[in-house]
């Protein structure tokens, strides 16, 4: 079975601050993991994917994540937020079973 | 990049009626779309994995009888809640996975609100 941990229900910094959002995976084959933007009101926007390619992925927005197999992390890092990155992201996981299962989310606040 | 549309985007309807969610996959055919729903400030949770062609295969909990799901074609799946309450109030979003070479898009949602 596969699932997803997102450490933190909220995450808080300060514009110009870095961001790290945590994910954890638990799958019982190679995954494929994606991080998704959501804001108020409106669908997901995909900010990155890994599929089993470097585990370094750049995403959209200036964020990256590096998938980590010994720690079955999935971690979202941003080097310095903006105001507009306020927002819920999602970690998913997909196995190949074309179920694409969603973590809890994370909101992000960012202060001015 | 692909785009998957949704309609209507919100809509309002009476305890008892039922409302139909369309699904369009504009420039992809998608053989497989999924219908999520999330409940306000929560995460997305899958309701039914839905194959053109056949029957909708419904996750654990999930009335099939009430949410109604039709997929006639590679563009087109439709969810439709049959004698809506106030509980099924949500935001519904469908997603579709293209058949090459597999990737997966979302749709941008359709607020349901039953009063």
């Amino acid at each position: 079975a596969q699932s997803v941990t997102q450490l933190d229900s909220h995450v808080s910094v300060s514009e110009g601050t870095p961001v790290l959002l945590r994910c954890n995976y638990s799958s019982s084959y190679s995954p494929s993991l994606f991080w998704y933007v959501q804001h108020p009101n409106k669908g997901l926007q995909l900010l990155l994917k890994y599929t089993s390619a470097a585990t370094l992925v750049k995403g959209i927005n200036g964020f990256e994540a590096e998938f980590k197999k010994s720690e079955t992390s999935f971690h979202l890092t941003k080097p310095s937020a903006h105001m507009s990155d306020a927002a819920e992201y999602f970690c998913a996981v997909n196995t190949g079973g074309f179920k694409t299962i969603f973590g809890a989310g994370t909101r992000l606040f960012v202060k001015a | 990049g692909a785009v998957v549309s949704q309609h209507p985007s919100r809509v309002i309807c009476k305890s008892g009626t039922s409302v139909k969610i369309e699904c369009r996959s504009l420039d992809f055919q998608a053989t497989t779309m999924f219908w999520y729903r999330q409940f306000p400030k929560q995460s997305l949770m899958l309701m039914a994995t839905s194959n053109e062609g056949s029957k909708a295969t419904y996750e654990q909990g999930v009335e099939k009888d009430k949410f109604l799901i039709n997929h006639a074609s590679l563009t087109l799946s439709t969810l439709t809640v049959t004698s809506a309450h106030p509980e099924d109030s949500s935001f519904y979003i469908c997603s579709a996975r293209q058949v090459t070479p597999g990737e997966q898009y979302f749709g941008p949602g359709t607020r349901l609100t039953v009063t």
